[in-house]
């Protein structure tokens, strides 16, 4: 089990938007740890999607956004097009036990 | 161009150990704290280890005490040394750069670890 849960798999048409869901607790989201989001296309190594929270790095398109609030956060995906489909992760950082990195379980995202 | 590379990887029996290099270019690698990063066939990512620019070292319970990380400035490469390895560390395993802000914004292509025997 994940510390952040995501839900296993979205799906949307092209063109449409979707959010993915992250959800984690007092000691790691709610207790003001940024909130960071990784795509994965198949094969290949995670790249970063979204940093702090709502930051885009340099290259990433502004369909795609993130936020936080309390405990949760969320990536949003807007103008949905095939190459969107991957595998997407939220991290965070976690105050308790031995953790210190932890990753939400991951969710796939299918374009219809 | 930041570049992370990773090399050492294989396959291991049961209770054997594995010594991964991951070797980078393209920035300042003394500056950054590094990590490794794993994911199993199929399932999600799990953090590993953590060494911070000072040396220091970080492991979630579920490598401590068996995985040891350190890095070699001089030579701009990061190690992962696995010991007493078990069929549940079989895994491709990334090294990664942390930013301030502790994301993970550069990955290498992964290494292949198979414990079986």
């Amino acid at each position: 089990q994940s510390v952040l849960t995501q839900p296993p798999s979205v799906s949307g048409a092209p063109g449409q938007r979707v959010t993915i869901s992250c959800t984690g607790s007092s000691s790691n989201i709610g207790a003001g740890y940024d909130v960071h989001w990784y795509q994965q296309l198949p094969g290949t190594a995670p790249k970063l999607l979204i940093y702090g929270n709502s930051n885009r790095p340099s290259g990433v398109p502004d369909r795609f956004s993130g936020s936080k609030s309390g405990t949760s956060a969320s990536l949003a995906i807007t103008g949905l097009q095939a190459e969107d489909e991957a595998d997407y992760y939220c991290q965070s950082y976690d105050s308790s036990l031995s953790a210190s990195v932890v990753f939400g379980g991951g969710t796939k995202l299918t374009v219809l | 161009e930041v570049q992370l590379v990773e090399s050492g990887g294989g396959l291991v029996q049961p209770g054997g150990s594995l010594r991964l290099s991951c070797a980078a270019s393209g920035f300042t690698f003394s500056s950054y704290d590094m990590h490794w990063v794993r994911q199993a066939t199929g399932k999600g990512l799990e953090w590993v280890s953590a060494i911070g620019t000072a040396g220091d070292t970080y492991y979630p319970g579920s490598v401590k005490g068996r995985f040891t990380i350190s890095r070699e400035n001089a030579k701009n490469s990061l190690y992962l040394q696995m010991n007493s390895l078990r069929a549940g560390d079989t895994a491709v395993y990334y090294c990664a750069r942390t930013t301030v802000e502790r994301d993970f914004d550069y990955w290498g292509q992964g290494t292949l670890v198979t414990v079986s025997s």
